[in-house]
């Protein structure tokens, strides 16, 4: 248990569908992350959100869209999604958005594109 | 090229074995993580450092900033440390943001 909960686990989706990833952290942390894991592949960050506002956009397509509503949890909506987004989606937190600060992740949700 | 490489890609030993796995960067730091991704895929922090050598355990780290190179060490391993090690380092411009290697995927057999 490390504090970050990831829903769902597991999704399957079709290009045309819109579903959302969620993320929560019980941590207190200040700062929140997403990170895409495709195989084979060094773990990418996708967004930073430092007090419920993004710090961080690292050249991720429009559709993935980020959203921070509290600093306990974490949104990633997803529409018209290509089959290269396939991969596990992991959600982190540390105290503040600083590289130096050790990150909590979540077990991930792994995501299908049909 | 990744800044950050690891060897080997994938390690199989045996129980009870001393294991290194190594990891070289081509960028200036000012520290550098070790992590630890089971395969359910949650990943956990092993270690963060800056110099010299840290011990947890039977985990023990070491980085040489002059050659760009950390090991991480697991003496007397188990299955249970069946798991992909992941090296990534702290650029030293890069604020909220860690370089990632490929990692090492690590099975010990019993």
């Amino acid at each position: 248990e490390t504090g970050v909960t990831q829903t769902p686990r597991h999704l399957v989706m079709g290009m045309t569908n819109k579903k959302s990833l969620k993320c929560e952290q019980h941590l207190g942390h200040n700062a929140m992350y997403w990170y895409k894991q495709s195989a084979k592949k060094p773990l990418e960050l996708m967004f930073v959100y430092s007090l419920e506002e993004r710090v961080e956009n690292n050249s991720v397509p429009s559709r993935f869209s980020p959203e921070c509503p509290n600093s306990s949890h974490l949104f990633l909506h997803l529409h018209t999604l290509q089959p290269e987004d396939s991969a596990l989606y992991l959600c982190a937190s540390s105290q503040w958005a600083r590289a130096d600060q050790p990150q909590h992740f979540g077990d991930g949700t792994r995501l299908s594109i049909l | 090229k990744n800044e950050v490489e690891q060897s080997p890609q994938n390690l199989t030993a045996q129980e009870g074995e001393f294991i290194t796995i190594n990891c070289s960067y081509s960028v200036g730091i000012s520290a550098l993580h070790w992590l630890q991704q089971h395969p359910g895929g949650g990943i956990v922090s092993l270690f963060m450092l800056s110099s010299g050598k840290k011990k947890h355990g039977r985990l023990i780290a070491t980085i040489n900033i002059q050659e760009k190179h950390s090991s991480l060490h697991i003496t007397a391993s188990h299955p249970r440390d069946s798991a992909v090690y992941i090296c990534a380092v702290i650029k030293e411009t890069s604020g909220s943001r860690l370089t990632f290697g490929e990692g090492t995927q690590l099975t010990v057999n019993p």
